[in-house]
């Protein structure tokens, strides 16, 4: 069955530190890959999408990820986070329809 | 505002209640789509709607809730006879149709529904 892994549950940085989140699905076919955050008390937002060509997508507020197929992840990635990334943030797939990790909490002490 | 908006944002019932929640998507999507999303958790999928069509539903959705978009335009979501595990974050989205559709949903800030 198709599914999405988030591998963990609540990270914990300093400013300035760098983040990578990890994601892993389940599914040998096409997919296109997501990955949302959520602001406390806002709602849901699209941080960078990935469908084909350059596997290095770069999203908003300086975040990137990676799509390996051999490794079926899409890792999210920050050089330098700050205090106003604190977030959870989600990845989805399109299956076709969007399923959802579990979601990683983010806080980033100042 | 013309973002995905939900009403009521918190609903609090007696278990065995009825409740509504109405989801009002962006005005030129055509796929509406309904999510839980409970603590710890990620969305998950309920069901979505392509105009008035309900074109899927998850297992998830037990025979006691059930989602009408009569229109293709606002959608609600109703959850009849409340349990205490239907309390979760009930979250709307929308997309525009392909080939338009890039596969981003836009969702609405969610309806929270408590069950005493």
């Amino acid at each position: 069955a198709q599914s999405v892994s988030q591998h963990n549950h609540h990270v914990i940085l300093s400013e300035a530190a760098s983040l990578e989140l990890g994601c892993n699905y389940s599914y040998g076919g096409t997919v296109n890959l997501f990955w949302y955050v959520q602001y406390p008390g806002q709602h849901l937002q699209l941080l960078l999408k990935y469908f084909s060509g350059d596997p290095l997508v770069k999203g908003i507020k300086g975040f990137e990820a990676e799509f390996i197929k051999s490794k079926f992840s899409f890792n999210l990635r920050k050089p330098s986070v700050q205090w106003s990334d604190t977030a959870e943030y989600f990845c989805a797939v399109n299956f076709p329809d969007m399923r959802f990790g579990a979601g990683t909490r983010l806080t980033v002490k100042p | 505002d013309t973002g995905v908006s939900q009403d009521p944002r918190h609903k609090i019932t007696k278990r065995g209640q009825n409740v509504t929640f109405r989801c009002d998507p962006i005005s030129e999507h055509n796929r509406l789509y309904w999510y839980r999303q409970t603590l710890g958790q990620g969305p998950e999928f309920l069901t979505y709607f392509q105009n008035e069509a309900q074109l899927e539903k998850s297992r998830l959705l037990s025979d006691r809730f059930s989602a009408e978009r009569p229109k293709g335009s606002f959608s609600t979501l109703e959850i009849q006879r409340t349990e205490q595990g239907d309390s979760a974050m009930y979250l709307c989205a929308s997309s525009p149709f392909a080939p338009t559709n890039t596969g981003e949903l836009f969702f609405g800030e969610g309806s929270r529904l408590t069950v005493l």
